[in-house]
């Protein structure tokens, strides 16, 4: 079975700094990872997914993620923060059997 | 030409009444999920069917029945309701390769009173 552990469940970042979240996962075989973004009041919309193709994942709105197989993590940055970023961000892990395990969620909030 | 529709968008009834939630899509896709967020935001997956057939049933209580007429819509039947099914019910869907893209619906805001 598959998990996934994000740390923090806050992150406050300043407009124009770095945005680093955290995803750690657990998986019996090699996994698909997912970064999501939920803004208030909507639906989860895919940030990026890594399926073995590279270990450096970009995805829209500027957000890459690297893969790290040894320290089984799947983190998220974004160079810059700009306001439009204030959202939820779920980290989630599958192992090809249809089912998403997602993680806690991380609460990005950004100051002026 | 919304990908994944869920209805109604908002729901609040009174415990022990039965609810339904409707979920459409139109991408295509042969697989179809049910997942619901709590208060704390933690997301779990409730049900998925694939071409209107069952191949996830988590633990979840008998209460609750997934219905699939066809493989673009998977409706959520919810017999009565208690206070603890308060929660953001999310359809989503995806391609039939497991490792695709899960495609989330807006979700229904359900709250029992």
């Amino acid at each position: 079975a598959q998990s996934v552990t994000q740390l923090g469940s806050h992150v406050s970042v300043s407009e124009g700094a770095l945005v680093l979240l955290r995803c750690n996962y657990s998986s019996s075989v090699p996994p698909y990872l997912f970064w999501y973004v939920q803004y208030p009041n909507q639906g989860l919309q895919l940030l990026l997914k890594y399926t073995s193709a590279a270990t450096l994942v970009k995805g829209i709105n500027g957000f890459e993620a690297e893969f790290k197989k040894s320290e089984t993590s799947f983190h998220l940055t974004k160079p810059s923060a700009h306001m439009s970023d204030a959202a939820e961000y779920f980290c989630a892990v599958s192992d090809g059997d249809y089912k998403l395990s997602f993680g806690a969620g991380t609460t990005v909030t950004v100051r002026a | 030409d919304t990908a994944v529709s869920q209805t109604p968008k908002y729901l609040v009834t009174q415990m022990g009444n039965d609810k339904s939630i409707k979920c459409e899509q139109n991408l295509g896709h042969d697989t179809m999920y049910w997942y619901k967020q709590d208060s704390k935001k933690f997301l779990k997956i409730m049900f998925s069917y694939n071409n209107k057939e069952l191949i996830i049933n988590e633990t979840v209580p008998n209460r609750f029945s997934p219905k699939s007429p066809d493989k673009a819509h998977l409706n959520l039947h919810i017999n009565s309701l208690e206070l603890g099914d308060s929660a953001v019910y999310f359809c989503a869907s995806s391609p039939d390769r497991k490792e695709e893209t899960q495609y989330f619906g807006p979700g229904t805001r359900l709250l029992v009173l």
